[in-house]
């Protein structure tokens, strides 16, 4: 199976704050990767597909990048309604497989 | 409007069985592939199988720790996505949601999740 890590953990970060997370899988994925934010009681929602796609509806200021093994998600100004907890997940082979999970809270 | 509408969550005791149900409305459903996926009490999200559209041969996918023990099928006639789930441990206690996947292998549009409990 593809492990995925995600870094880091958690961030604590202010409205307007630049955050990039981090996903590295343990063999190489192309750019089958999407990002997800769940809040807490909510649906999760995709932001991103193909690494760097972003979903319709989605703010812009949501960005992904990377390809291989080492991709990133970027909020370029972060604001209220985006903190929440953000998985990275890999669909290059079966079983699919998600980060653990970064949690952005409020600095 | 385009949605999915999970259905069957509840308790039952280990060892026992539960079908889900996935209602889609607002879109072809026979045209899509369709997943399923679970949230664990204070975990992370977990996929948990996946169903390909009939075009691509309506074959399944699955976890290892589900293997075995749940199936998926569905019934492009009614709609419908099923989450068979037999054998049924403790530690299949989740938040199980289905999803409606983009051909990248994302999941683009979530049901709103059932709960399932599995104790005695």
């Amino acid at each position: 199976d593809i492990q995925m890590t995600q870094s880091p953990s958690s961030v604590s970060a202010s409205v307007g704050d630049r955050v990039t997370i981090t996903c590295r899988a343990s063999q190489g994925i192309s750019s089958w990767l999407a990002w997800y934010q769940h809040k807490s009681g909510k649906v999760p929602k995709l932001l991103i597909y193909a690494a760097s796609s972003l979903q319709s509806g989605v703010p812009s200021r949501f960005s992904g990048g990377g390809s291989g093994t080492h991709f990133t998600l970027t909020i370029s100004s972060l604001q209220p309604e985006d903190f929440a907890t953000y998985y990275c997940q890999q669909a290059n082979s079966f079983p699919w497989t998600f980060g653990q999970g970064t949690k952005v809270e409020i600095k | 409007e385009v949605q999915l509408v999970e259905s069957g969550g509840g308790l039952v005791k280990p060892g026992r069985s539960l079908r889900l149900s996935c209602t889609a409305s607002g879109f072809t459903f026979g045209d899509y592939a369709m997943s399923w996926f679970r949230q664990a009490p204070g975990k992370g999200l977990e996929w948990v199988g996946f169903i390909r559209s009939k075009a691509y041969g309506g074959t399944t996918e699955y976890a290892a720790s589900v293997k075995g023990r749940f199936s998926i099928s569905r019934d492009d006639s009614k709609s419908i996505a099923y989450l068979q789930m037999n054998s049924l441990k403790i530690e299949d206690t989740a938040v199980y949601y289905c999803t409606r996947d983009r051909r990248e292998g994302a999941a683009g549009l979530w049901g709103q999740g059932t709960l399932v409990t599995v104790s005695s």
